[in-house]
C-alpha cells in the first residue's frame, strides 16, 4: 500500500494516560501534516513537519501535544495526560512539496476515545 | 487569511437525481480551491483542485467544480448521484504560497434509493 498509513485506528485510553499515534508517509513525500477533527466539524490543522523538524505548530495545544518526525521512522503525534475533551480523529497528510500547489495526500486517520 | 463557508451541513437526494454542493470562500487574491470527500470511517479523498485556467474543473468519480470569481464560490455538481457517493464532502480554500488550506466544516450527502 503505497498510501499514508496511519497506526492504530483506534486508540482507547483512560484519564491521565498517553496516547501516541503515528503516521508514515507516502513514499517520496517528506512533508507531514497533522489534523484534529471533531464530531461534524472540518479538519483544524495542528502541526506540520519536515524531516527532523517542525515547521509550524500553530494550530497545537502549547501543553500536552507535541510531534515529531525523525530521519528514521514515522511521525508521531504524542498526547500526555489526556483528558476527555482530546477524544477526536486524528488524521495525518502528506505531500511531496510545502506549496499549496501539491495536494495532501490522507490517511484513514486514528480515533482516539478517552474513558 | 482565507476562509471558507459550506451553508448546507446536510443534503438529501434521490439516487440519479442531480448534485449540486455550495462553497463560498474569503480571499484577496485568486485562491486555490480543493473539494475532499470523506467516507464514513476513512480519510479524505482528493476529488478535484484548481489553481488557474479553465473555471470549470473536471474530477474523479464523475464530479466536477465550477469556480465563479464574481461570486466567490466553488459549487461542486455531479449531474447523476450513485449511492456510493453518499459521504462527507469538504471544500477546501488555500494561498499561493502558503501551505495550510482551510477546511470547511463539511456537508453530509444522504442518498436515498
Amino acid at each position: 500500500n503505497a498510501g499514508v498509513m496511519q497506526n492504530p485506528r483506534h486508540l482507547v485510553r483512560r484519564r491521565g494516560q498517553e496516547a501516541r499515534l503515528r503516521c508514515s508517509p507516502m513514499k517520496g513525500h517528506s512533508h507531514v501534516y497533522w489534523y484534529r477533527q471533531l464530531p461534524e466539524e472540518g479538519l483544524k490543522f495542528m502541526v506540520y513537519l519536515q524531516k527532523e523538524n517542525i515547521i509550524d505548530e500553530s494550530g497545537m495545544p502549547k501543553e500536552r501535544f507535541s510531534a515529531e518526525f525523525p530521519k528514521e521512522g514515522p511521525s508521531i503525534l504524542r498526547i500526555q495526560q489526556v483528558v476527555r475533551g482530546d477524544s477526536a480523529a486524528y488524521f495525518c497528510a502528506s505531500s511531496r512539496g510545502e506549496d499549496i500547489g501539491q495536494p495532501q495526500h490522507f490517511g484513514d486517520g486514528t480515533r482516539l476515545s478517552i474513558l | 487569511a482565507q476562509s471558507v463557508t459550506q451553508p448546507d451541513i446536510h443534503i438529501t437526494v434521490s439516487e440519479g437525481a442531480s448534485l449540486e454542493l455550495r462553497c463560498n470562500y474569503s480571499y484577496g487574491a485568486t485562491p486555490y480551491l480543493f473539494w475532499y470527500v470523506q467516507s464514513p470511517g476513512q480519510g479524505l479523498q482528493l476529488l478535484l483542485k484548481y489553481f488557474s485556467g479553465d473555471t470549470l474543473v473536471q474530477g474523479i468519480k464523475g464530479f466536477e467544480a465550477e469556480f465563479k470569481r464574481s461570486q466567490s464560490s466553488f459549487n461542486l455538481r455531479k449531474p447523476s448521484v450513485h449511492w456510493s457517493d453518499a459521504a462527507e464532502y469538504f471544500c477546501a480554500v488555500g494561498a499561493g504560497g502558503s501551505y495550510i488550506p482551510t477546511f470547511g466544516r463539511g456537508t453530509s450527502l444522504i442518498v436515498h434509493p
